[in-house]
């Protein structure tokens, strides 16, 4: 079946402008993940949700941050007032939600570059 | 805070030999698990080692895990060119609703 895919595969934009990133999880997952990667460094948690709802939202670094899932599959990743130092590879994971800890299904990523 | 730490940081070998990656971890786990990135994008799923596992086979890889010593390591045999990627371990948090990852072994196996 279809995995993860995340679009654009690619973000440009500039000091002060708002990005919307999306990620289209595996059909039937229900917990939902947001991860960004700087170059060089393991992946850092954002934000997990499980159905609509985020479940953990503790490693969005600012208020800047924020994601939706409205109806418990596609999420929206958006910020806002975008910073140089928001540059990196945005990823997304999906699970079926059913035990914690559970193997996560990643997608291909959005590289944002902020100029 | 991050849950693995890969040692060697970068690794380079000639294909044929054997590439050895070890990740250590800070807290207790009921999992630990291997993923492979290549040029920087998605993650893909290697294996999952359980707490009350010790070893652990696919195809060429080999996993252990130590949890008296908060240790795991990847053992890819019979290297490959194509095996050249990022490794990394990762472990879930308390909650088991997310992960946690090192900074990765960047592995270069030479045709």
């Amino acid at each position: 079946g279809a995995g993860v895919s995340q679009t654009p595969s690619n973000k440009v934009t500039e000091k002060g402008k708002y990005v919307e990133l999306r990620c289209d999880p595996i059909s039937g997952h229900t917990a939902l993940y947001w991860y960004r990667q700087s170059l060089g460094q393991g992946p850092e948690f954002l934000i997990y949700f499980q159905g609509t709802g985020a479940a953990d939202d503790s490693g969005l670094p600012n208020d800047r941050f924020f994601a939706v899932r409205p109806e418990g599959s596609v999420s929206t990743l958006k910020i806002q007032r975008t910073e140089r130092g928001d540059s990196a590879v945005y990823l997304c994971a999906s699970s079926p939600g059913l035990a914690g800890g559970e193997t996560q299904y990643f997608g291909p990523g959005t590289r944002l570059l902020v100029l | 805070s991050q849950q693995g730490e890969e040692d060697p940081q970068a690794l380079s070998i000639q294909e044929g030999e054997n590439a050895t990656m070890n990740c250590s971890y800070k807290t207790s786990i009921n999992n630990l698990q291997w993923y492979r990135q290549n040029s920087g994008r998605g993650l893909v799923h290697l294996i999952l080692i359980r707490s009350n596992e010790r070893e652990k086979h696919s195809g060429r890889l080999r996993v252990t895990l130590d949890t008296s010593k908060k240790s795991s390591s990847l053992l890819i045999t019979a290297s490959r060119a194509a095996d050249t990627a990022s490794y990394f371990c990762a472990g879930p948090n308390n909650a088991g609703n997310m992960l946690t990852f090192g900074g990765g072994t960047r592995l270069m196996v030479k045709p």
